[in-house]
């Protein structure tokens, strides 16, 4: 069976900070996806970034970057030089390989706290 | 601007009400879903729909159906509120077949059940 496993519930950290939010997964499929959400105090989660299984490539986005390993089941989320506005709830999730409809298996999420 | 929208951010219903949930998406997505958020259990499905009046369980439908009469409108119903239903409903959307096209959420309902 599917399984994400966020194992830090929260974090805080100083303005400026680094900070590296764990994920771990568990599939049998071969071909899976793997995503991360942002979820601000106002509740709808924003989509950060997809990974398909084929791309181990890290991804670097601004202050944000990703590192996708596959021989560790690991996508973690690390955000450079943290920001007040970083403060938030974050979600792991991977698609369920058993279908083509999208459906989601997300962590118990980490919420971050950067404080100024 | 693409949208996922909830009718209601905030809801209080007695135990034993029968509630909709409400959601709309604009972008002809042909799968909709019903997630439930709580502390420390992150996002769970609910149910979901591939198509109109097509709908499949989740990993935890007791308590719940769903409707889809058109393809831009899932509502999520609880036949009898109790409780522990007492939770975050988010919706969310995206398009079928393509595992790896990003779901689109709407803002929440926050459900009370008193």
């Amino acid at each position: 069976a599917q399984k994400v496993t966020q194992a830090q519930t929260e974090i805080s950290v100083v303005e400026k900070e680094d900070v590296t939010l764990d994920c771990v997964y568990e599939t049998r499929d071969t071909t899976y996806y793997l995503f991360w959400y942002k979820q601000p105090p106002s509740g709808e989660l924003v989509f950060l970034i997809r990974r398909n299984s084929f791309d181990e490539q890290n991804e670097i986005s601004g202050r944000y970057s990703w590192n996708f390993q596959k021989s560790t089941s690991s996508f973690n989320f690390t955000i450079t030089a943290s920001q007040v506005v970083d403060s938030a709830v974050y979600f792991c999730a991977l698609t369920d390989g058993s279908s083509n409809t999208g459906k989601l298996i997300f962590g118990q999420g980490t919420t971050l706290q950067v404080k100024p | 601007d693409v949208k996922v929208t909830q009718s209601s951010r905030y809801l209080v219903k007695r135990t034993g009400e029968k509630v909709f949930l409400e959601c709309v998406q604009d972008m002809d997505h042909e799968n909709m879903f019903w997630y439930r958020q709580d502390p420390g259990l992150g996002l769970r499905l609910i149910y979901f729909s591939y198509d109109v009046k097509m709908k499949e369980k989740g990993d935890i439908p007791e308590g719940y159906s769903v409707s889809r009469e058109k393809k831009e409108r899932f509502s999520l119903i609880l036949e009898s509120a109790s409780t522990n239903q007492t939770s975050m409903y988010l919706c969310a959307s995206s398009d079928w077949g393509t595992e790896n096209t990003e779901a689109f959420f709407g803002q929440g309902t926050r459900l009370t059940v008193v």
